[in-house]
């Protein structure tokens, strides 16, 4: 048990709509990122939150954006959907406090899009 | 840049037979930190074992070990005793710095474990 969850499971779009993933995570993980996991790769980075701000990004374009709230959960909108979008989208959280393998995953969130 | 590499084809052992996943891993920077994840089908991202840089010993997790050899950058992860629900993904994964400052996190291809009765 990560003490992390994600919504929905599972989801089908159609290409040029948009998509809100939610992730909500247990008291005292004040950091948030957030991956892209196409099929048969590792996950990707899409960008970091740490206190509401979005702290670091990976490659990806501004389409990808991303919230972080007080109680420590967060999203991650995806505007213009494209076919190569389809992918699991995976919330990671992290203790800035606490040193070592604070590092807990979702269940991470299926996208379709057709 | 971070790189983590990890070459191997999908790997069998048999059940209760131990089995070393290989990693290797590139990064300038003198802090850091190492992880294991193991994903099932379903998707759900499991910590298996973490490693910092500065750590003098090989990390253990009940049947997981990772062998840190520095000089070489490498991280390999050794289960022991491998049972039928090893079966999954494996990945390896590196952080820069040792604190929870920062979850960002490079994952290497991964390597497809199977466990055979």
């Amino acid at each position: 048990e990560t003490g992390v969850t994600q919504s929905p499971t599972h989801l089908i779009k159609t290409r040029g709509q948009q998509v809100t993933l939610r992730c909500s995570s247990q008291s005292g993980h004040n950091t948030v990122s957030w991956y892209q996991q196409a099929l048969g790769q590792g996950p990707q980075f899409i960008f970091q939150y740490y206190r509401e701000e979005e702290n670091g990004r990976g490659n990806f374009p501004p389409r990808f954006s991303g919230l972080q709230f007080p109680n420590y959960s967060s999203e991650l909108n995806v505007n213009a959907l494209e076919l190569d979008d389809s992918a699991l989208y995976l919330c990671a959280t992290g203790d800035r406090v606490f040193p070592g393998n604070t590092i807990y995953f979702g269940e991470g969130s299926w996208l379709t899009v057709v | 840049a971070q790189k983590i590499t990890q070459t191997q084809p999908g790997m069998f052992v048999q059940e209760k037979e131990a089995v070393t996943l290989d990693c290797t891993y590139d990064t300038s920077d003198p802090s850091y930190g190492l992880f294991w994840y193991k994903q099932p089908s379903s998707g759900e991202m499991i910590f298996l074992i973490y490693q910092g840089s500065y750590d003098q010993q090989n990390a253990t997790e009940g049947r997981y070990s990772l062998n840190f050899q520095k000089a070489r950058k490498s991280a390999n992860l050794v289960i022991s005793a491998s049972q039928l629900g090893d079966s999954a993904m494996y990945f390896c994964a590196m952080r820069e710095g040792t604190t929870g400052a920062n979850s960002k996190l490079t994952f290497g291809k991964g390597i497809t474990l199977s466990v055979r009765p």
